[in-house]
């Protein structure tokens, strides 16, 4: 198995409270993505990196925003929550190259 | 835009009764193509990459293949632990990853 783990597995939040979910890797590699996950939708890119510090946006990056200050650790932030946001939201890792992503077991995120 | 479209979105097979799941795409300038398995309250687990058209992939009941258009996943002799969705993801040249919303296979004993 890849080395990621996602913290929390589960979480249940009001709206308009601040959630922070967090993605740590073991296996040192350059890339790192935010994905939500919605019956009926594929898999949907929120944010990526391509290193420390360097972030960019992905096709549904309003209302969250991201954070990689160290190479293991990419965190995702939404502000201020929204039952829009009521989601799976799963992280991944790539390595350099055209290499597959190997993905998380996912965080199942619910706002009341 | 590049789109991934996978069918049939769900599928009931019995144990042993093969059969082929589908995704069309368009891409600009595809660099790779993804098939991956998904269980029940986990992240996806990678099978297959496939580059170019003409290319075949193979694991134990499994095979993928690719044309300019499509990929298909065929499953020969399914057995029940093969249940699973199974999602379909493409590469294009400026490394956008985009996914289909997936097949959700069941095989029955």
């Amino acid at each position: 198995d890849a080395g990621i783990t996602q913290s929390p597995r589960h979480k249940v939040t009001e709206t308009g409270t601040p959630v922070t979910l967090r993605c740590h890797q073991t296996e040192n590699h350059r890339y790192m993505y935010w994905y939500r996950q919605d019956p009926g939708h594929g898999l949907r890119l929120i944010h990526y990196s391509y290193g420390v510090k360097d972030t960019d946006k992905g096709e549904v990056s309003d209302g969250y925003s991201v954070s990689r200050s160290k190479t293991e650790d990419f965190l995702l932030t939404l502000e201020s929550a929204t039952s829009s946001q009521t989601s799976v939201y799963f992280c991944a890792i790539r390595k350099e190259g055209n290499q597959p992503q190997h993905f998380g077991d996912g965080t199942r995120l619910s706002i009341l | 835009e590049d789109q991934v479209t996978q069918s049939p979105e769900a599928l009931r097979l019995q144990e042993g009764e093969s059969s082929s799941l589908n995704c069309s795409y368009t891409v600009s300038g595809l660099r790779g193509l993804f098939w991956y398995r998904q269980d029940p309250g986990k992240g996806p687990e990678f099978l297959f990459t496939l580059y170019s058209a003409g290319e075949e992939k193979e694991k134990e009941r499994l095979k993928a293949t690719l044309t300019k258009k499509e990929s298909f996943l065929h499953i020969t002799a399914p057995k029940p632990e093969d249940s699973a969705t199974y999602l379909c993801a493409v590469q294009a040249e400026n490394n956008d990853m985009r996914f289909g919303a997936g097949t959700r296979l069941t095989v029955k004993p």
